[in-house]
């Protein structure tokens, strides 16, 4: 089973700032199969990047992702007051499927 | 528009079975896509529960495996989950969901119900 670890786990940075999110995986992902998600409270998550690097229907262009193999990285170029929630990758490998403990962007 | 929605007791008593049912509108789930269950414990992480196809082959995560089954039923458009022998740490917001393996998106969860709060406790 793959182990996803997301770093950092909490990030504070102010509107307008560009963030920086982790996940490293285990073992290698399969063909890219890594997702991330957005969740605020209350809510359920978003899909926002699915493929490492495609972004999903509605996702701010803001929002992009890279990696490939273990490592991966969701950038968000701008934070905008809406940006400021909590960010889960996510693998499918195998019939399977694993989430990261989630990184927790918060106003500074 | 795809839309799924959870249904269920919100209360489930310590060592009985939780079960749910998610309706799923918009798009037929014979014609194709997985179908899951994924939780989420009170100020915790996602945990991906388990997926079915709507021939039936289905995956659970091997932590739950013992205790977990998922159903459907294409008739009524709609799918189950049942998980036995449950206790406090089972408390959760349980989430339906659809998730594509060969269409776009595959591999991810693209579709979510909103969730429904099941809490173990006598």
């Amino acid at each position: 089973e793959i182990v996803l670890t997301q770093s950092p786990g909490t990030l504070s940075l102010s509107p307008g700032e560009r963030a920086t999110l982790s996940c490293r995986a285990s073992q290698s992902v399969s063909s890219n199969y890594l997702a991330w998600y957005q969740q605020k409270p209350g809510q359920a998550p978003r899909l926002l990047i699915y493929g490492a690097s495609s972004r999903a229907t509605g996702t701010p262009d803001r929002f992009s992702g890279s990696g490939s193999g273990t490592d991966f990285t969701l950038t968000v170029s701008r934070l905008e007051p809406e940006d400021f929630a909590v960010y889960y990758c996510q693998q499918y490998g195998s019939s399977l499927w694993t989430f990261g403990q989630g990184t927790k962007v918060e106003i500074k | 528009q795809v839309q799924l929605q959870e249904s269920g007791p919100g209360l489930v008593k310590p060592s009985e079975t939780l079960s749910l049912t998610c309706a799923v509108s918009g798009y037929s789930i014979s014609s194709g896509y997985y179908w899951g269950w994924i939780r989420q414990p009170p100020g915790k992480g996602l945990e991906w529960i388990g997926s079915i196809y709507h021939s039936g082959s289905s995956y659970y995560n091997p932590s739950l495996k013992s205790r977990v089954t998922i159903s459907v039923d294409t008739s009524k458009n709609q799918f189950s989950l049942k998980l036995s022998s449950v206790t406090a740490a089972d408390t959760a917001v349980y989430y339906c969901a659809r998730q594509p393996v060969s269409q776009a998106a595959a591999g991810a969860v693209d579709y979510w119900g909103q969730g429904t709060l099941v809490t173990v406790s006598s």
